[in-house]
């Protein structure tokens, strides 16, 4: 079983819709989740970061968190051609080791 | 204020040649990470550097070496190179307890034929 498991995609949503991506992971342990941005042939973007059950927001993003279902989530409203990207989402248990699911490509047309 | 740096940016090597891969931040960070992305599978992590002095293997780490030299650069050595060593590798560090977001390098993107 991977440790972080993510829909590949790609998901194609309307400009100005809401794009969901989800995230699962298998280490109960797990206390720091985080979402990167990846455009192609560059290197990962930090946009969001979440330590806490619930959801946080900044600015068109909203990460949100599950403990109990091992569940994150990372909702993008009024999405833009240019947030088209492969969105990585990544764990970690103690600050040591990350683990990096494999990415959703999303694709926002205009 | 240059964040992550790595050199270099594209290898092209032979079966059996070794090299070095370059990496070095300038925030001050305790830990840095070495991670190699193929197509489809995400970063998948190598060697780790929790601080100066110490490394840790991660989840692919045959067929490399490190060696964190300061607290600013951490080095990896491919000794001798495989075919199934192409890929982009990337450099990150991490801040320091309260906060574990990772800030990545360009990458280094290296084939081996």
């Amino acid at each position: 079983q991977k440790e972080v498991e993510q829909n590949s995609g790609p998901l194609s949503v309307p400009e100005g819709a809401i794009a969901s991506l989800n995230c699962t992971y298998s280490d109960r342990g797990s206390q720091s989740f985080f979402w990167y941005r990846q455009y192609s042939g560059k290197s990962p973007e930090l946009i969001m970061s979440i330590y806490s059950n619930g959801d946080k927001e900044d600015g068109r993003f909203t990460a949100q968190l599950n403990k109990a279902s091992q569940y994150v989530s990372l909702l993008i409203r009024d999405s833009q051609p240019s947030d088209s990207a492969t969105y990585l989402c990544a764990v970690n248990r103690d600050g040591g080791k990350f683990y990096f699911g494999s990415g959703t490509k999303l694709n926002v047309k205009p | 204020n240059a964040g992550v740096t790595q050199t270099p940016k594209f290898q092209v090597l032979k079966t059996g040649q070794s090299m070095t891969l370059q990496c070095a931040q300038d925030m001050n960070h305790n830990s840095m990470y070495w991670y190699r992305q193929d197509p489809g599978m995400g970063l998948r992590l190598i060697y780790y550097s929790a601080s100066e002095g110490t490394t840790d293997k991660g989840e692919v780490p045959n067929g490399y070496n490190v060696s964190r030299l300061n607290k600013r650069e951490f080095s990896l050595r491919l000794e001798s190179a495989a075919p199934s060593q192409t890929s982009v590798y990337f450099c990150a560090s991490r801040g320091d307890r309260g906060s574990y977001e990772q800030y990545f390098g360009p990458g280094t993107r290296l084939t081996v034929t």
